[in-house]
């Protein structure tokens, strides 16, 4: 079955500075990768999925990369603020009738004024 | 929270008893899922539903059942509780199986003493 991996497990950066989230996947029929940000007290809530017709995903001050060949995609948070600080997991599926979301063990992620 | 409920939010309990979590949606999906999580362990799968009645057992489903008579309605019981089901149990939702937001309700910390 599918396997997950994401680094690093915590991170800390300076306000303004950029955050980089790795993921690595095992299935290469694997085809839809979610990110998901956990607030404090809350549950999970996507903030942006990539397909694997497509090698980079923009929204505004996040970007998710994927490199199929490596099986790893990242998450790329530009000029952080104090409301990044999260908990960020990154997830992968293979579209099949039987394929559900394997979410990575998350990465803490903290924000330095 | 996309119109999705748990209860209750908090719970302790003594090992050997039953417990059972209640998920509530709104949304009308058909998908209906229920996660535990866990420190250094992401959000795991225990089990899941596509339709009523019809439920499906996820990575970590000894120990738990499920049970759904309504489309808004998803049951998770712990039979007999033990002190390793003490965690942060969440529901989610979803159109489609893997290929989609999930949407997550607020959770339940559950203590097994």
């Amino acid at each position: 079955g599918e396997n997950v991996e994401q680094h690093p497990s915590t991170l800390s950066v300076q306000e303004g500075d950029s955050a980089v989230i790795k993921c690595t996947y095992s299935d290469s029929a694997s085809n839809y990768f979610p990110w998901y940000k956990q607030e404090l007290g809350k549950g999970p809530q996507l903030i942006i999925d990539i397909r694997s017709n497509v090698g980079e995903k923009k929204d505004q001050r996040i970007a998710v990369t994927l490199n199929k060949t490596a099986k790893h995609f990242s998450l790329h948070i530009t000029e952080t603020q104090p409301e990044d600080s999260a908990v960020y997991f990154c997830a992968a599926s293979a579209y099949s009738s039987a394929s559900k979301i394997i979410f990575g063990s998350g990465t803490r992620l903290s924000i330095r004024p | 929270d996309a119109g999705i409920t748990q209860s209750p939010r908090h719970k302790v309990t003594e090992t050997g008893t039953p417990v059972t979590l209640r998920c509530h949606q709104t949304e009308n999906h058909r998908y209906m899922y229920w996660y535990r999580q866990d420190p250094g362990h992401g959000l795991r799968l225990i089990h899941y539903s596509y339709g009523v009645k019809d439920t499906d057992k996820g990575e970590v489903s000894d120990g738990y059942s499920v049970s759904r008579s309504k489309t808004e309605d998803f049951l998770l019981t712990l039979e007999s509780a033990t002190s390793s089901q003490t965690s942060v149990y969440f529901c989610a939702i979803s159109e489609s199986l893997g290929q989609e937001t999930q949407y997550f309700g607020p959770g339940t910390r559950l203590l097994v003493l």
